[in-house]
């Protein structure tokens, strides 16, 4: 199973929106609506932002958003607040596994 | 609230095998997956695999096939995940994370050195 491909590294200023691609096959992505997003800050657990590709959990801000197109999923972050600084990770179903993405650096600048 | 608490740092030798155990608590422990996921030391995240502590069934990544058991205890509410023939390069942060609507729920991580 690859990895999913995500950009290296995206950077905006405050207050403007990021969207970060993830791009998968007909076999994750594309064949299920399982996607979700993963913020990281450098020591730190994990977090849930978007799963079901665009739902989001109870207590993250609606400038988060999800989407998918074929073999392609994306999170926005619009309105991009300091703390947003982080990596991010997408991950998708598999049929019986799951893959991550490489992840994404997002610079605030 | 739902917890789910690792084991402490691990120092090993390349060869070696290490089990790293991961206690839930605040759900019913055998309605939802664990899964695990490595982080190598600056790299990203890596999905290991996945048991469900309900049947005790289990999937592994392809690329752990042969080196790992996860396993897990409903007495106790604890999933274990074992790796063996460690390599410098299985270095990182392991974590468990509960699978239901995505991976909401992750334990603090456990740190695993291989180093002779």
């Amino acid at each position: 199973q690859s990895a999913l491909t995500q950009p290296r590294s995206v950077s905006e200023s405050p207050g403007q929106s990021v969207t970060i691609s993830c791009s998968g096959t007909s076999s994750d992505v594309g064949g299920y609506n399982y996607v979700s997003w993963y913020q990281q800050h450098p020591g730190k657990a994990p977090k849930l932002v978007i799963y079901d590709v665009t739902q989001r959990p109870s207590g993250v801000p609606d400038r988060f958003s999800g989407s998918k197109s074929g073999n392609t999923a994306a999170l926005t972050i619009s309105g991009l607040q300091p703390e947003d600084e982080a990596d991010y990770y997408c991950c998708s179903y598999a049929g019986t596994s799951f893959v991550f993405g490489g992840g994404t650096k997002v610079t605030v600048l | 609230q739902v917890q789910l608490v690792q084991s402490g740092a691990e120092v090993k030798k390349p060869g070696a095998s290490v089990k790293v155990s991961c206690k839930a608590s605040g759900y019913t422990f055998t309605s939802y997956g664990i899964n695990w996921v490595r982080q190598a030391t600056g790299q990203g995240l890596e999905w290991m695999g996945w048991v469900i502590p309900n049947s005790g069934n289990t999937v592994y990544a392809q690329k752990f096939q042969g080196r790992i058991t996860m396993t897990r205890d409903t007495s106790t509410g604890t999933a274990y995940m074992e790796l063996s023939s460690l390599r410098s390069d299985d270095t990182g942060v392991y974590y468990c994370t509960r699978n239901y609507e995505g991976l909401q729920y992750w334990g603090q991580g456990s740190l695993v050195t291989v180093s002779s």
